[in-house]
């Protein structure tokens, strides 16, 4: 398998304009995870899928983030409207399961999308 | 919710030495704590774990060790060498079985 897949790699865009980040995971990977890494704030989880479903997007920052997962090989993170502020390495990352007892949970992470907001 | 602290942020290490980095957790139900290595440019990727039934594992050069009374872990790396330099994270589950990584800790091994 060649990983997780996330395009693009980078992304600058202008204030104002919709982003769209995409991911495709380890296939057979049942959870799907959207990070968000910046140097203040290290890595956060803004929202995780299982089994394509929505799980919890307690960390989404606000309205403006949205994500999907149509089908079991592929999401989407999409930021509308875009804001400086959301400027950061987003990563996708992909389990079998979540960490936990007899489970290893091990995430495999994508390699990242560096976005970058004018 | 789980918090977990990391220490310290920087680590700079001469070549052969050992590196040492230091963990905290505050959700006593954590079971699962491990430990990713990010080289630049790229995403963490797993280094080792240990499970909350464990006190210590050794893989190579690297080794973790937990201490659940006192919810601390720690990671260990011996011999550094110049492709040990990265961010490391350390994590732990919460309650529902996601992780919460730590702040990170930049590893510089200089020859």
């Amino acid at each position: 398998d060649a990983g997780v897949i996330q395009s693009p790699r980078h992304e600058v865009t202008e204030m104002g304009q919709e982003v769209t980040l995409r991911c495709k995971p380890i296939s057979g990977h049942d959870y799907l995870f959207w990070y968000r890494q910046t140097m203040m704030r290290g890595l956060e989880l803004l929202i995780y899928f299982n089994n394509n479903v929505p799980i919890d997007d307690s960390g989404m920052p606000e309205d403006r983030f949205s994500a999907k997962m149509p089908n079991a090989s592929f999401s989407t993170l999409k930021i509308q409207p875009s804001e400086p502020r959301d400027s950061a390495v987003y990563f996708c990352a992909s389990s079998l399961a979540l960490g936990g007892t007899g489970n290893t949970g091990e995430l495999f992470f994508g390699e990242g999308s560096r976005l970058t907001v004018l | 919710g789980e918090n977990v602290e990391q220490h310290p942020s920087t680590l700079s290490v001469q070549e052969g030495d050992s590196a040492v980095i230091k963990c905290t957790y505050s959700d006593s139900a954590s079971n699962y704590f491990p430990w990713y290595k990010q080289e630049l440019g790229k995403g963490p990727q797993l280094i080792i774990d240990i499970r909350s039934n464990v006190g210590e594992k050794k893989d190579q050069r690297i080794a973790v060790t937990l201490n659940k009374t006192a919810k601390h872990f720690s990671l260990h790396i011996t011999e550094t060498q110049p492709e040990d330099s990265a961010v490391y994270f350390c994590a732990a589950t919460d309650s529902w079985g996601k992780l919460q990584f730590g702040a990170g800790t930049q590893v510089v091994v200089t020859p």
